[in-house]
């Protein structure tokens, strides 16, 4: 079965623009998660979605923001953009996620943001 | 602060030999994961160990859990150049609805 599709794959934004980042889960996977990669800081969690519902949410500012549609579907929104928002935005999906099962990730390739 | 941290940040090896990798992390979990990234890609799992198994194994990698010490390792045997990547260990912590949370990562370079 087809493996977790981000896009864009690598975009290039200048400071104050925004951006909108697509994830598509594995079919039947219904948890989708957001996570930011930067070599300083390693893997940030960002937030994850259930059944169109964010359940967790990580510290980041409120420029961050997703929404998961009712096909589980996710994408994430990124306004005024800085830049140390420059880096390597990964998607991940599990079946249910949360702390129930195994809650084993797979990750999309990643969507590389780089800030001018 | 990291939840998890791993141990050595960069390990280099000769083709053939063992490769081993620690994490520590500091709250109770769940169960403990290591993952994989080659360059600039995304996370590829490769195991999970439950806070009540002290050790597991699948094909050259042997992962243990001290729940005491708070601690894993994660043992590649007969390393090979593909081994080379980045490792990293993922704690589940108990409660509900928790999430996933990484450390900072391992580089694994393996010489042919």
């Amino acid at each position: 079965k087809a493996g977790v599709t981000q896009t864009p794959r690598y975009l290039i934004k200048t400071r104050g623009q925004q951006v909108t980042l697509s994830c598509s889960p594995i079919s039947g996977h219904r948890s989708v998660s957001w996570y930011q990669q930067t070599p300083g800081q390693g893997l940030q969690f960002l937030f994850e979605y259930f059944s169109e519902t964010q359940r967790n949410k990580g510290n980041f500012p409120g420029r961050f923001s997703g929404r998961q549609f009712s096909n589980s579907r996710s994408e994430m929104n990124v306004s005024t953009l800085e830049l140390g928002d420059s880096a390597l935005y990964l998607c991940a999906s599990s079946p249910t996620g949360g702390s129930s099962g195994a809650n084993v990730l797979t990750f999309g390739a990643g969507s590389r943001l780089t800030v001018l | 602060s990291q939840q998890g941290e791993e141990d050595p940040q960069a390990l280099s090896i000769q083709e053939g030999e063992n490769a081993t990798m620690n994490c520590s992390y500091k709250t109770s979990i769940n169960n403990l994961q290591w993952y994989r990234q080659n360059s600039g890609r995304g996370l590829v799992h490769l195991i999970l160990i439950r806070s009540n198994e002290r050790e597991k194994h699948s094909g050259r990698l042997r992962v243990t859990l001290d729940t005491s010490k708070k601690s894993s390792s994660l043992l590649i045997t007969a390393s090979r150049a593909a081994d080379t990547a980045s490792y990293f260990c993922a704690t589940l912590l108990t409660g509900a609805n928790s999430k996933l949370t990484f450390g900072k990562g391992i580089t694994l370079s393996v010489r042919p």
